[in-house]
């Protein structure tokens, strides 16, 4: 059964800090990764999108990784800003056509100042 | 501006109100999609439109009905709805065929059955 779960649910960390959100997949046949950011009462805006060569992707703060072996992915946000509180989306595209879209439930983010 | 406009951006209705969801994009995309946003789940797909056809259904009650007229408009039409169909409906837009590239989402219309 294809599924994407995401891991934390929420996560709370001070202005300024680093964190890590986690994505884990069972996938098949995988075609690309993309990361969302959903702000609150806002469509998802898309941060990085990686197929299965692509190790890292950054945007900005943000650096997804990807370990196609493990089914893995990360998000990496560096220097945390107010701004960055919000939900965080990990979806998994599946078929060779892309056909099959397969989104995590997010990552609740809030940064404290 | 995200390319993908929805309205309204919120919407209460009754039960037995009849409403439509209106969504348009600019971005050139061939393909447009009604997902469902519940509170603690996944994005639910609803619909896909490629070239204004209608490609996938997930299972939809018939109480929700899409139009598609032309490959930058997309309707949700709305019909005697439950308390359990609230919640925010996305709009997105993409190029079928191009697997690379993300959706463009809209903001949604939060809607909210009484």
């Amino acid at each position: 059964k294809n599924q994407v779960e995401q891991s934390p649910q929420s996560l709370i960390i001070l202005e300024g800090k680093n964190c890590t959100l986690q994505c884990n997949y069972t996938v098949s046949p995988f075609s690309n990764l993309r990361w969302y950011k959903q702000d609150t009462g806002r469509g998802p805006v898309s941060l990085t999108i990686m197929t299965f060569s692509e190790n890292t992707k950054s945007n900005g703060r943000y650096t997804a990784t990807l370990d196609a072996d493990t089914k893995q992915s990360s998000l990496h946000i560096t220097a945390s800003q107010l701004s960055d509180s919000a939900s965080y989306i990990c979806v998994v595209s599946a078929g060779n056509r892309d056909d099959k879209i397969i989104f995590g439930k997010g990552t609740r983010l809030h940064i404290l100042p | 501006e995200t390319g993908v406009t929805q309205t309204p951006r919120h919407l209460v209705m009754g039960m037995t109100n009849k409403k439509s969801l209106k969504c348009e994009q600019h971005l050139g995309h061939n393909a447009m999609y009604w997902y469902k946003q519940s509170a603690k789940k996944p994005l639910e797909l609803m619909f896909v439109y490629n070239f204004k056809e209608q490609t996938e259904n997930n299972s939809v009650p018939s109480r929700f009905s899409p139009e598609c007229p032309n490959s930058s408009h997309l309707f949700l039409h709305l019909h005697t709805l439950q308390p359990e169909d609230s919640a925010l409906y996305l709009c997105a837009s993409g190029r079928t065929g191009s697997s690379n590239q993300p959706q463009h989402f809209g903001d949604g219309t939060r809607l909210s059955i009484l």
